[in-house]
């Protein structure tokens, strides 16, 4: 079975900072690594995913995130953040192999931009 | 092209009721997902259709949850005799099923149960 922590539950941040949303999470077997946000009633949006290859993981909107093998986390970052990054951001596993493609997600992490 | 589309997009039932929520997935995606988010359990999985194979229905919470999917396209999610913890919204997606691909998520049903 999959398990994911994300670290904080609220992460308050002033625009242009730079920001940090942990993920930690925990298999058996190998995963695939999801990072979704969702906006303000609205319904969650891919920001990247982490298959294979380079451990360094671009998406949309200038976030990027890091797969570790050795500590099982997959933080996600941004360099300059802006007030519309204000959201609620998801962290999720699935398993590589084996057809199982539902996603286990995270807690959930509620990133704050202030002016 | 069209989203991932849900309805209704509110529904408020009394306690021990029968509700029915529909998902229309993209066309040509064989995968469907149905998850619930709610303040205490955050989002979890419910139930996973791919194509013709039977169901994975590994995360339904009780036997009052049950889902079909009809000609591979639209699904409903009934919930039988409606309790006031099934209050939470119910988030479908869909996909083409491989593994790892991008699940697409419609808006949701905001579900209360009086």
């Amino acid at each position: 079975a999959q398990s994911v922590t994300q670290l904080d539950s609220q992460v308050p941040v002033f625009e242009e900072a730079p920001v940090e949303l942990r993920c930690n999470y925990s298999s058996s077997v190998s995963v695939y690594l999801f990072w979704y946000v969702q906006y303000p009633n609205q319904g969650l949006q891919l920001l990247l995913k982490y298959l294979s290859g380079s451990t360094l993981v671009k998406g949309i909107n200038g976030f990027e995130a890091e797969f570790n093998k050795s500590q099982t986390s997959f933080h996600l970052r941004k360099p300059s953040v802006h007030i519309s990054d204000t959201a609620e951001y998801f962290c999720a596993v699935s398993e590589a192999a084996g057809g199982y493609n539902k996603l286990i997600f995270g807690a959930g992490t509620r990133l704050a931009v202030h002016p | 092209g069209a989203g991932v589309s849900q309805s209704p997009s509110n529904k408020v039932t009394e306690k021990g009721k029968d509700v029915e929520l529909r998902c229309d997935p993209i066309s040509g995606h064989t995968a469907l997902y149905w998850y619930r988010q709610s303040l205490g359990q955050g989002l979890e999985f419910l139930i996973y259709f791919q194509g013709n194979s039977a169901p994975d229905k590994s995360g339904l919470p009780s036997d009052r949850f049950s889902a079909e999917r009809t000609g591979g396209s639209v699904s409903t999610l009934t919930i039988q005799r409606t309790q006031q913890e099934d209050s939470a919204v119910y988030l479908c997606a869909s996909s083409f099923g491989l593994p790892g691909e991008t699940q697409y998520f419609g808006p949701g049903t905001r579900l209360l149960v009086l």
